[in-house]
């Protein structure tokens, strides 16, 4: 398997444009989550998915912000509009469905990260 | 309101030597803990997880410690090699928090030759 695979990998973009981040998670994995890494605040969970529906989005920092998930194989991470302070890396991730414990206890498989710049 | 805390940003070690990492939680539900590790342009890779009904769990070189009473664990590396240099981050879950992990800031690890 490919792992998580998110895209761009990179983007620079100016203030008040918007940005589209994608994911494509590990075919068979029930959780999709989004996160978000700055130095201050460490690894911040905006959201997360469970069977494509979005169960948590208490992290999703303001309204510019919108995460879907329209398949099993396909999630965004919209930001319009961009702000300087959104500059940070996003990292999308999936994990399994529960094996016996709980959801969180399943191991999270993190994809590549996307390094945004927000000028 | 950060409920894991990794007090210290960074760690220089001696290759050989012990490498210790301390996180701190402050929600007394959490009940399962991780140490994920991340390399440069790279995303998290999952290291260790303790249940709360241990104190300790053990996995090669890598050993992660809890104390529940001061809400404490540690992740103790033995010995230290320059391929563990790298962001250490602890993480925290309950069932009551459904599929969600509650991540610290991390800890840059050096070890140096």
């Amino acid at each position: 398997d490919a792992g998580v695979i998110q895209s761009p990998r990179h983007e620079v973009t100016e203030m008040g444009q918007e940005v589209t981040l994608r994911c494509k998670p590990i075919s068979g994995h029930d959780y999709l989550f989004w996160y978000r890494q700055t130095m201050m605040r460490g690894l911040e969970l905006l959201i997360y998915f469970n069977n494509n529906v979005p169960i948590d989005d208490s992290g999703m920092p303001e309204d510019r912000f919108s995460a879907k998930m329209p398949n099993a194989s396909f999630s965004t991470l919209k930001i319009q509009p961009s702000e300087p302070r959104d500059s940070a890396v996003y990292f999308c991730a999936s994990s399994l469905g529960s094996s016996g414990g709980y959801p969180s206890q399943e191991t999270q498989y993190f994809g590549p990260g996307t390094r945004l710049l927000v000028l | 309101d950060q409920q894991v805390k990794q007090n210290s940003p960074s760690l220089s070690v001696q290759e050989g030597r012990i490498s210790i990492l301390n996180c701190d939680y402050t929600n007394s539900m959490f009940d399962y803990f991780l140490w994920y590790k991340k390399y440069p342009a790279e995303g998290p890779t999952f290291l260790i997880s303790i249940s709360s009904i241990k104190d300790k769990n053990e996995d090669g070189r890598f050993t992660v410690f809890l104390n529940k009473s001061a809400k404490h664990l540690s992740l103790h590396i033995v010995p230290s090699q320059p391929g563990d240099s790298a962001v250490y981050f602890c993480a925290a879950s309950g069932n009551n928090q459904g599929g969600k992990l509650i991540f610290g800031q991390g800890t840059e690890l050096s070890v140096k030759p």
